[in-house]
């Protein structure tokens, strides 16, 4: 079985600037959840969907958003980007919900300039 | 939602000694996860234990999980270098958003 995928690996932008980040889960996992990870903040929960419904919402700003498709394929997007938005962004796939086990993709390195 | 506080936050032993790490958290849950990361394989989801269970066991890992004193601890036999990870429990309680800690940062020494 595949495991999770994210495209783009690496990532390099500029200030405000926007991304899109890919995400192809396991399949059939129904529940997808993003994670922003940073030495300094460490990993941080972003969203969780679930038959393309957000079911969680992190403590970030508006400026970003996700989405998740009939196939359970998720995109994250990152509008006027920061310098404080280089991180390591990781999705997790599941089978319902995130509460139970996860399977993480190798994640997406995003560095602003 | 609710994090887990991984104790200590770093923990340095020699191949083949054993691991303990500890975890807690505030409020009632329905199961407790533990994660590993590493450089090499990214992370990794270890173990599950739900609120009903009081140990579990995968391979050269124990855990166990005290919800009178909302507290649960990993146990690593045996260690390898390969083991050099940070280690994470986010606990979960239904559909709620589950959130990681700082994580332990275990080094084994060859």
């Amino acid at each position: 079985k595949a495991g999770v995928t994210q495209t783009p690996r690496y990532l390099i932008k500029t200030r405000g600037q926007q991304v899109t980040l890919s995400c192809s889960p396991i399949s059939g996992h129904r529940s997808v959840s993003w994670y922003q990870q940073t030495p300094g903040q460490g990993l941080q929960f972003l969203f969780e969907y679930f038959s393309e419904t957000q079911r969680n919402k992190g403590n970030f700003p508006g400026r970003f958003s996700g989405r998740q498709f009939s196939n359970s394929r998720s995109e994250m997007n990152v509008s006027t980007l920061e310098l404080g938005d280089s991180a390591l962004y990781l999705c997790a796939s599941s089978l319902q919900s995130s509460a139970n086990e996860q399977f993480f993709g190798p994640g997406t390195r995003l560095t602003v300039l | 939602s609710q994090q887990g506080e991984e104790d200590p936050q770093a923990l340095s032993i020699q191949e083949g000694e054993n691991a303990t790490m500890n975890c807690s958290y505030k409020t009632s849950i329905n199961n407790l996860q533990w994660y590993r990361q590493n450089s090499g394989r990214g992370l990794v989801h270890l173990i599950l234990i739900r609120s009903n269970e009081r140990e579990k066991h995968s391979g050269r890992l124990r855990v166990t999980l005290d919800t009178s004193k909302k507290s649960s601890s990993l146990l690593i036999t045996a260690s390898r270098a390969a083991d050099t990870a940070s280690y994470f429990c986010p606990p979960s309680g239904g559909y709620q958003k589950v959130t990681f800690g700082i994580g332990t940062k275990l080094q084994v020494i060859p």
